[in-house]
């Protein structure tokens, strides 16, 4: 069956410095993976996409990688601040009619 | 903005009840799901549905079912609630672009089953 897996320890990281985040896959052959933030209490809000054919995203300080060979992608928050705190989920769809699914999520913890 | 709006942010119903669960959405999306959360087991997909009375069972539909008469509308039921059952639903829909596709979600409903 299809499993997406994230490191399910939180991450502790200090104010400034970079932080990664990965999400490995198996049984899948996704055609995009997407990666969302979700605090306590709300709904997860969607960050970025990156389709099969991409190797790489960027979007303001995010960076996600996206490696199909390995059945794995990288999530990058450079300069990171208190304020990325949050759990960050990756998901995998196929498009179309089809389903949307979901890692466990990381928590990211950026210390001051 | 897309708006997804689920009817009740807190629930408490008794074992054996039967459960509805709301969600609307504003912006003439085809594809809605349900998710349930649970501490250490992230979103697991429970129904999701492409059109209006079409539905697809995802990964967990034991003990649920849906219904979507409306586009904008799709509900969760939990036939006979069991304490199992007990966790933050969250529903969604799906926005199909050029830029690719997306989820907006609402803000949950935390459902406890005595």
């Amino acid at each position: 069956s299809q499993k997406i897996e994230q490191n399910s320890e939180a991450l502790n990281i200090q104010e400034g410095k970079t932080a990664t985040l990965t999400c490995n896959y198996t049984n899948y052959s996704p055609a995009y993976l997407q990666w969302y933030r979700q605090d306590p209490g709300r709904g997860p809000v969607f960050l970025l996409l990156i389709r099969e054919n991409e190797k790489e995203k960027r979007k303001e300080r995010l960076k996600v990688t996206f490696d199909t060979t390995l059945k794995q992608s990288l999530f990058h928050i450079t300069a990171s601040q208190p304020a990325d705190s949050a759990t960050y989920l990756c998901a995998l769809g196929s498009g179309g009619y089809q389903k949307v699914t979901f890692g466990t999520g990381t928590k990211l913890q950026v210390i001051p | 903005d897309v708006k997804v709006t689920q009817s009740s942010r807190y629930l408490v119903k008794r074992t054996g009840e039967k459960v509805f669960l709301e969600c609307v959405q504003d912006m003439d999306h085809e594809n809605m799901f349900w998710y349930r959360q649970d501490p250490g087991l992230g979103l697991r997909l429970i129904y999701f549905s492409y059109d209006v009375k079409m539905k697809e069972k995802g990964d967990i539909p034991e003990g649920y079912s849906v219904s979507r008469e409306k586009k904008e509308r799709f509900s969760l039921i939990l036939e006979s609630a069991s304490t199992n059952q007990t966790s933050m639903y969250l529903c969604a829909s799906k926005f199909s672009g050029g830029s690719g596709e997306k989820l907006f979600f609402g803000s949950g409903t935390q459902l406890s089953v005595l």
